[in-house]
């Protein structure tokens, strides 16, 4: 089954211990993104990849670091998480980086920071 | 710059119809999109619109787009309580192709 894949789905942790977010797609896409959903601000990207090796910031990239060393992944560092980074995050991933290329969300995973 | 906006929160009575709003911005975005979140779940995309097209019937979905005023809408027909969601507006960076989605709009169907 064509997917994205996101690990944890639930995470609560403590100001500045250090957490990865994993995300993994099956379809062999070439770009990759995160995003941040907060309450009445919609979804709003932090970084994305158009392919391994390739990464740039969005929107919100601070406080966050990415790689893409295969294809199949893009994981989301946050070195020293604050509570302001408490958010639903969102994985997605598309055949390549242009209009009209469908992307495809994995199912969030919430995070939580005290 | 970049900036998309609907409304918070619509109900509706099942069976009646629903219409979502969105105004966008950027005059060179191409292609013009709606998404559904349903709870606990991610993004799926619902349909989409070339900025060439006034209009996409897809089932019980029709956009209709209004270059001029740029303009977006959603109406949904015979709407069901499985309808119940939330809908994003989003349009396509003209440069990098990110989407830039609006704050969602709550749809509630009463039975």
């Amino acid at each position: 089954e064509a997917q994205v894949t996101q690990n944890p789905r639930y995470l609560i942790t403590v100001t500045g211990k250090k957490l990865t977010v994993t995300c993994s797609q099956n379809m062999n896409h070439e770009y990759m993104s995160w995003y941040r959903q907060d309450p009445g601000l919609g979804l709003r990207q932090i970084y994305y990849s158009m392919n391994v090796e390739v990464t740039d910031k969005g929107d919100v990239p601070e406080g966050y670091k990415v790689s893409r060393k295969e294809k199949r992944n893009f994981p989301l560092i946050l070195e020293s998480p604050s509570p302001n980074q408490t958010s639903l995050y969102f994985c997605a991933s598309s055949l390549r980086n242009g209009r009209g290329y469908e992307q495809y969300f994995g199912p969030g995973t919430r995070l939580t920071v005290t | 710059g970049e900036d998309v906006e609907q409304s918070l929160f619509l109900s509706v009575r099942e069976g009646d119809s629903s219409v979502i709003n969105c105004t966008y911005t950027d005059s060179s975005s191409t292609y013009l999109y709606w998404y559904k979140q349903e709870p606990g779940a991610g993004l799926q995309l619902l349909t989409y619109i070339f900025s060439n097209m006034d209009m996409k019937q897809d089932q019980r979905l029709t956009v209709l787009l209004n270059k001029k005023d740029k303009h977006l809408s959603l109406r949904i027909a015979d709407t069901q309580t499985g309808d119940s969601a939330i809908y994003f507006c989003a349009e396509s960076n003209s440069n990098t192709g990110k989407l830039i989605f609006g704050q969602g709009t709550t749809l509630q169907v009463k039975p």
